[in-house]
């Protein structure tokens, strides 16, 4: 079956530390990976996406996430954390039109 | 160019009763997924539309939840005697047109709660 899984249900960091959160998928044939975000309060919002090409994505407020076909992973990194990036972090994949969500990361970024 | 909107952002039912749930897409978007989200748990795929038409309802329970997307107005996701186990968030997310179905914009959310 189809599945995503996110390692860290919690993750608590002061701020300038470096952020990874993993995320592993399990499922074969075309891979479309995606992460987002949800600040408190607020809807959820498309951080980064990864369909086909160069591996190492780029994405908003300083994100980034490597796609590794070998390990099966699509890890979130940032180099320097602030207190605003403090929200939940869901990884994502699809190759049907839905999405398969991870069960989320909260990150506490503490000032 | 607003968002995908959803209404009520809450609402509120009594074991039994009906439960309608109303997402308008960002514009231009025809193409419409629900999802549902339990607390401590991520979103789970639920139904994806097309104008006038269900693409994928793997997701759905089989009984009393229903959804529609018609030629004109919004997506409503319906749910029938709700009991309590249906209260949870519930997400609507657009996308563009097939090329772009992956690419998924998501609203604010209806909570749902069954007293």
């Amino acid at each position: 079956a189809q599945s995503v899984s996110q390692h860290n249900h919690h993750v608590i960091l002061s701020e300038a530390a470096s952020l990874e959160l993993g995320c592993n998928y399990s499922y074969g044939g075309t891979v479309n990976l995606f992460w987002y975000v949800q600040y408190p309060g607020q809807h959820l919002q498309l951080l980064l996406k990864y369909f086909s090409g160069d591996p190492l994505v780029k994405g908003i407020k300083g994100f980034e996430a490597e796609f590794i076909k070998s390990k099966f992973s699509f890890n979130l990194r940032k180099p320097s954390v602030q207190w605003s990036d403090t929200a939940e972090y869901f990884c994502a994949g699809g190759s049907q039109g839905n999405l398969i969500f991870g069960k989320g990361t909260k990150l506490s970024v503490k000032p | 160019n607003a968002g995908v909107m959803q209404n009520p952002r809450h609402l509120v039912r009594r074991r039994g009763q009906e439960a309608r749930l109303r997402c308008s897409p960002m514009k231009g978007h025809s193409h419409v997924y629900w999802y549902r989200q339990l607390p401590e748990e991520g979103l789970k795929f639920m139904v994806y539309l097309q104008k006038e038409n269900i693409i994928d309802e793997s997701g759905m329970p089989k009984e009393r939840f229903s959804a529609e997307f018609p030629k004109e107005g919004p997506s409503i996701l319906r749910i029938q005697q709700v009991v309590r186990g249906d209260s949870a968030a519930y997400f609507c997310a657009s996308s563009l047109g097939q090329a772009q179905v992956y690419e998924q914009y998501f609203g604010p959310g209806t909570r749902l709660t069954v007293t």
